[in-house]
């Protein structure tokens, strides 16, 4: 059965400041999604990553993917207060398989 | 741009009512999904539906849930008799293909009493 994990669960940042969002998987997957959520708000997407290397940046956010490890990894660069948040991976698990597994999410608070 | 639409946004019910949740999905979407979200944890997928029937369901969607597409436009889950712990945020997604990014709904907020 597919787990999906990440970490840290919970993070305070100062603005400025560089971080990194880890999300491992347990078996193997066909494609890995990361999701943003802010509070009492829906999930909006924010990246897809298909294949082994693959790397997607939108503005201070990086994600990339490594099928071999099971690991997918979010970068935050030069955090600023808008990006306070909840960041979600989600992993579907390698087959003709439509369900996303979803990580617990990490909190990010990001501080003047 | 094309959203995912959900109604209510919010829904108070009594332990054993019926509730219908609505979703209209992005319109060229083909694939449809239901998820909760129990209030602070993780989000959990209940179904997903593709052609007028159920492609996968969790163990979570069992006979006391269902999910009807009545028409071209709009996306149901009902849940038969609500029991407390069927209180959480519900979020109707969309996508073009089962591949494709799924677009979610802003949620129904349900709370069983």
């Amino acid at each position: 059965e597919l787990k999906v994990e990440q970490n840290p669960l919970f993070l305070s940042m100062q603005e400025g400041k560089n971080y990194t969002i880890y999300c491992n998987y347990s078996t193997t997957s066909d494609r890995l999604y990361w999701y943003r959520q802010d509070p009492g708000k829906s999930l909006e997407s924010l990246f897809v990553l298909l294949s082994n290397g693959a790397v997607k940046q939108e503005g201070r956010l990086m994600a990339s993917l490594d099928t071999k490890a099971r690991l997918s990894t979010l970068h935050i660069t030069a955090a600023v207060h808008d990006l306070s948040a909840t960041y979600f991976c989600a992993v579907v698990a390698a087959g003709n398989n439509r369900k996303l597994i979803w990580g617990l999410g990490t909190s990010l608070a990001v501080n003047p | 741009e094309p959203e995912v639409t959900q109604t209510p946004s919010h829904q108070v019910t009594q332990m054993g009512q019926e509730v219908i949740l609505r979703c209209v999905p992005i319109s060229n979407h083909l694939y449809f999904y239901w998820y909760r979200q129990i209030l602070g944890q993780k989000v959990e997928f209940l179904v997903s539906f593709y052609n007028n029937e159920i492609s996968e369901k969790s163990e979570i969607f069992d006979d006391q849930f269902s999910v009807e597409r009545p028409d071209g436009s709009n996306f149901t889950l009902k849940i038969r008799s609500t029991k407390l712990e069927d209180s959480a945020m519900y979020f109707c997604a969309s996508s073009e293909d089962w591949q494709e990014t799924q677009y979610f709904g802003p949620g129904t907020r349900l709370l069983v009493l």
